[in-house]
């Protein structure tokens, strides 16, 4: 099944300490990006990846680190999370351009206390 | 980058059919109009995409105003499972802006 899949679903972590939440993508896609989604302002995008190697700044990008080393693959780093980081995080893909549709993962919820 | 209005709540019957709105006066000759879903505690999900003629798929059909500056998603016959937040979005070559969207209730 095509599929973007996010790992974990739920975390919680202590403010400081360094986390990763992974995201694959089977579809073969040249694009990937990480979004943040809170209450009362919406989806954002934090990076985005055009095709491996090649990584780009969002809307909200500070305190985040993603890197594109495989085309299958996008983690997203918080070297140092900090309570303003807890929010609802989801991964995306889209093969080509923007007339083509995008494939979300199921969301990865953090908290950071 | 283009920006997208559309009502924050609408309300539909169960088994009636649902037309939802969007504007995009801004919206650019390359734009494709993309819209979403999005269920409570999942990611979104592609609905429709069109350029300029309307577009049907088993999901929905998506109507684009002859001038572009708007369209309408329709969903021929709301379900109980068709409650969600829909977003209309005009995705460029590198990003996606999405706004609050709106939020269907379907009354069984």
């Amino acid at each position: 099944e095509a599929q973007v899949t996010q790992n974990p679903r739920y975390l919680i972590t202590v403010t400081g300490k360094k986390l990763t939440v992974t995201c694959s993508q089977n579809m073969n896609h040249e694009y990937m990006s990480w979004y943040r989604q809170d209450p009362g302002l919406g989806l954002r995008q934090i990076y985005y990846s055009m095709n491996v190697e090649v990584t780009d700044k969002g809307d909200v990008p500070e305190g985040y680190k993603v890197s594109r080393k495989e085309k299958r693959n996008f983690p997203l780093i918080l070297e140092s999370p900090s309570p303003n980081q807890t929010s609802l995080y989801f991964c995306a893909s889209r093969w080509g351009l923007g007339n083509y549709g995008y494939t979300f993962g199921s969301g990865t919820r953090l908290t950071v206390v | 980058d283009a920006k997208t209005t559309q009502p924050n709540s609408m309300e539909s019957n169960e088994e009636e059919p649902v037309h939802l709105p969007c504007n995009h006066s801004t919206i650019s000759g390359t734009d494709y109009i993309h819209w979403y879903r999005q269920l409570p505690s999942q990611g979104p999900e592609y609905v429709i995409h069109g350029l300029t003629s309307n577009v049907n798929n088993r999901m929905a059909s998506l109507a684009i105003a002859e001038d572009r500056k708007s369209s309408t998603l329709i969903l021929h016959r709301a379900t109980l499972r068709d409650a969600a937040v829909y977003y209309c979005i005009l995705p460029t070559y590198d990003k996606v802006i999405f706004g609050p969207g709106t939020s269907l209730s379907v009354i069984p």
